[in-house]
Formats: C-alpha cells, structure tokens, sequence
C-alpha cells in the first residue's frame, strides 16, 4: 500500500529558485495537510486543503502556495525560495476525525 | 492564540522505570492525537482520544484525555530502549487543522 507519496524526497535549490512538491495519496482522504518541520522542533502547518478545489492558510503561509486541483493530490509551490525556507515538509491526509497519514518527507535545502 | 505545550521537552529514563508526558492544549477541543517519530524518519500515529474520560492503551503505552483541564497525558509503564523516540501530541480544535506540540524526545537507557 502506497499511502502517501511526497515527490522528491530530496532537493537543493539555489535562492530565488522555484520549485514544486507533489503529495498524492491513495485512500480517498478529503483532507490534506502540508507541513514544514525544523530542527529540534514540532509540525508547523503551512497550508491545507478539506477538499478538492479548496485550500487555506495554516500558522506560515508565507513565500509559499499550494494547489488542489484533484483530489488524490496536494501541491506545495515555493516561487521565490529563501534560506528561511531550508526544513523538511511532510505531506499528510487524513478523513474526518481519523489520525493523519504522513509521507516520508521532503528534505529541502536552500544555499 | 493556539497553543500546544508538551513537558518535558527532553526525558531520559532507565529501562523498566515508568514515566508520564504532558500535553496541555488551549481550545476547547474535544480530539487529541499521539504521534510518534523515530530520528531521520516520518510521524506515526499512536492514539486518537476523542471524547472526555477517553484512554486507550497499546503495549507499554497509555493515554488519556481529561477536556475539561485541556490535559493529555501519555504514561509509559516499564520503559523499553525501543520507546526512544520523540512523541508528539496534536489538537485538532476545528476538526480541520492540527496544532502541534514542540515534543518531548524520549531516551530510555539500559
């Protein structure tokens, strides 16, 4: 079972770089969940989305947007990229009450 | 503002003792979730508490949820070294979002 599949797993950008993480899942969850963690620290939400066509804001939107144009998929775009934004992002999916899935993560470095 | 505050942060215990971590939460929410995470690795889902008075127990783990102090508490009973890892709690205050705690990072040493 593939659960949820972030795209790449890896990446190194050079600042003002743009770029593109995909998050697909395959449990038909209505919810999707984007996440930036950093060192030494707990799941900061950056966006998410209680289904297809819809997507808000979490606790730091900024420098980043995201898309839900099918539902299986959850898409986190970073225009401009910044050092600020060097961590490592999960994507997770969820239905309602029922416990997040987590992808196995993005690392992103920005030089 | 939302708030998850877990303590302790850090928690070093020998094998065989018993420990309890604390989850205070600032909403009026009534579902808290445990997650787990190993170094290098992703979250894992532990427990889902979604009602007052709710405990649930897997293996050496156990938590509760009282909502009416905005406390959780995950107590771990005859610590093993493979219980190294840090657990995270999360309030979902409007069925939709997750709010985090910082997490407390478990070591638990021969």
């Amino acid at each position: 079972n593939a659960g949820v599949t972030q795209t790449p797993k890896f990446r190194v950008l050079k600042t003002g770089q743009s770029m593109t993480l995909l998050c697909a899942q395959d449990m038909n969850h209505e919810y999707m969940y984007w996440y930036r963690q950093d060192p030494g620290m707990g799941l900061r939400l950056i966006h998410y989305s209680v289904g297809e066509g819809t997507t808000a804001k979490g606790e730091v939107p900024d420098g980043y947007n995201v898309s839900r144009l099918k539902k299986q998929n959850f898409l986190l775009g970073l225009e401009s990229a910044a050092p600020s934004q060097t961590s490592v992002y999960f994507c997770a999916s969820s239905s309602q009450v029922a416990p997040q899935h987590f992808g196995d993560g993005t690392r992103l470095s920005i030089l | 503002e939302l708030k998850v505050e877990q303590n302790p942060l850090f928690l070093s215990m020998q094998e065989g003792k018993n420990y309890t971590i604390y989850c205070n939460y600032s909403t009026t929410s009534d579902r808290l979730y445990w997650y787990r995470q190993d170094p290098g690795k992703s979250l894992e889902s532990l427990f889902v508490l979604l009602s007052n008075g709710a405990v649930k127990q897997e293996g050496r783990l156990m938590a509760s949820l009282d909502t009416k102090a905005r406390l959780s508490t995950l107590h771990i009973t005859a610590a093993v070294h493979d219980l190294s890892a840090t657990y995270f709690c999360a309030e979902s205050p409007y069925g939709q979002n997750f709010v985090f705690g910082p997490g407390t990072r478990l070591s638990v040493l021969p």
